[in-house]
């Protein structure tokens, strides 16, 4: 168990749809982070918050935003849903110190129908 | 740009074998890490193992060494006396200095024959 807790697990839903998915760092960690997993893109950076400030962002789609509350837990919203983006959706977290290693949490599997 | 690249999408080997998963990097910063990452059929990912770009000494965890060749930017994982526990997903990624990012490969599915 990495620490870092990400609901919902699984996610079905229908296009043209809004979903927010739920991250929550592992103790200590200011930094998160959201990367992308599909067959055809393999997994890619999306965006990372450092407490509660956007401080890098990826290959993240206009239709999807995300952002990092006091508490330091993080949401990513993914609106008008397409069935590309059927994928799973990591969130990491890492101390801002030392050799910068990212933790990864289980992770949740979008459905788009 | 930074790339990484696994050239073996997939690798069999028998139990207690040692086996080694290849990694080229391309990058032209001189301060970079190294990592890589394991990817059971539940989905999670696990970080093995971490490499420095001004490490002099290969790292070690436990089972796993990273074969770390600069010249060649090559990172490739050493798994010693494999288990059937390791098959799985390994992705090799990398850092740069300044960014936060990991950049991974494509990934390499290992199978262990018992």
């Amino acid at each position: 168990d990495s620490g870092v807790t990400q609901t919902p697990k699984h996610l079905i839903t229908a296009t043209g749809q809004r979903v927010t998915l739920r991250c929550s760092p592992r103790s200590g960690d200011l930094s998160v982070y959201w990367y992308q997993q599909s067959l055809d893109q393999g997994l890619q950076f999306l965006i990372q918050y450092y407490n509660g400030e956007e401080r890098a962002k990826g290959n993240i789609l206009e239709r999807f935003s995300a952002q990092q509350f006091p508490d330091l837990h993080s949401e990513l919203n993914l609106s008008s849903l397409e069935l590309g983006d059927s994928a799973l959706y990591f969130c990491a977290s890492s101390v801002p110190t030392g050799n910068n290693e990212q933790f990864f949490g289980p992770g949740t599997r979008l459905t788009v129908l | 740009a930074q790339k990484i690249t696994q050239t073996q999408p997939g690798m069999f080997v028998q139990e207690k074998e040692a086996v080694t998963l290849d990694c080229t990097y391309d990058t032209s910063d001189q301060s970079y890490g190294l990592f890589w990452y394991k990817q059971p059929s539940s989905g999670e990912m696990i970080f093995l193992i971490y490499q420095g770009s001004y490490d002099e000494q290969n790292a070690t965890e436990g089972r796993y060494s990273l074969n770390f060749q600069k010249a060649r930017k090559s990172a490739n994982l050493v798994i010693s006396a494999s288990q059937l526990g390791d098959s799985a997903m390994y992705f090799c990624a990398m850092r740069v200095q300044g960014a936060q990012k990991l950049v991974f490969g494509q990934g390499t599915r290992l199978t262990i024959n018992p």
